[in-house]
């Protein structure tokens, strides 16, 4: 039982490239979200599903897409990096009830 | 916006009980109370959650007033691997989780 994996755990993009950071769950949970933390600040909420085939924006989601093919995978995409998206992100998930958020280690993207 | 407010930071001495408050006033009769720590920069880890009565487990108690309006988290006997931000967050299914800056504890030897 791996939990939430997050890759790559490190990423350097140039600007204006794109790449998808991935986020697999082993757990059978229906709510996957992605967050984005910046240095010395709390995480925003970018985008989220709540079962496949459901998506939804968060607090941030302007630059990034997601889709939710299936229960375990919840990709996010960045089209086009730009610098102000340099940040480390989080996928974290849940079940459909009042239990808590599981979160992955994280990956730390750098656009220059 | 967060809907629970936590003092900026706290200071521990090692071995002592550290005790973090929140507040909540503004709370529902159906969201619960989760708190999370965040050591560095590594994702965020559950420590407890509870809706009324008071809960422990090994890592933490959670206090919550008759009211539900506050709660302290106690970690029993601190020690320097629990310096970390601390995280008090009112959820309820249904609802996403929203981070605020938290509290900087530092447990000093």
């Amino acid at each position: 039982n791996a939990g939430v994996t997050q890759t790559p755990k490190f990423q350097v993009l140039k600007t204006g490239q794109s790449m998808t950071l991935q986020c697999a769950q082993d757990m059978n949970h229906e709510y996957m979200s992605w967050y984005r933390q910046d240095p010395g600040m709390g995480l925003r909420l970018i985008h989220y599903s709540v079962g496949a085939g459901i998506t939804d924006q968060g607090e941030v989601p302007n630059g990034y897409n997601v889709s939710r093919s299936t229960t375990e995978d919840f990709p996010l995409r960045l089209l086009s990096a730009a610098p102000s998206q340099t940040s480390v992100y989080f996928c974290a998930t849940r079940k459909v009830n009042n239990s808590p958020l599981h979160f992955g280690n994280g990956t730390r993207l750098t656009v220059t | 916006d967060a809907k629970t407010t936590q003092p900026p930071s706290m200071d521990c001495a090692e071995g002592r009980a550290a005790n973090l408050p929140c507040n909540h006033s503004t709370i529902s009769g159906n969201e619960y109370v989760y708190w999370y720590r965040q050591i560095h920069s590594q994702g965020p880890q559950y420590i407890i959650h509870g809706l009324k009565n008071n809960e422990t487990n090994e890592m933490a108690s959670l206090i919550i007033t008759e009211d539900r309006k506050s709660s302290t988290l106690i970690l029993p006997h601190a020690t320097l691997r629990d310096t970390a931000v601390y995280y008090c967050i009112v959820n309820n299914y249904g609802q996403n989780f929203v981070f605020g800056p938290g509290t900087r504890l530092s447990v000093l030897p």
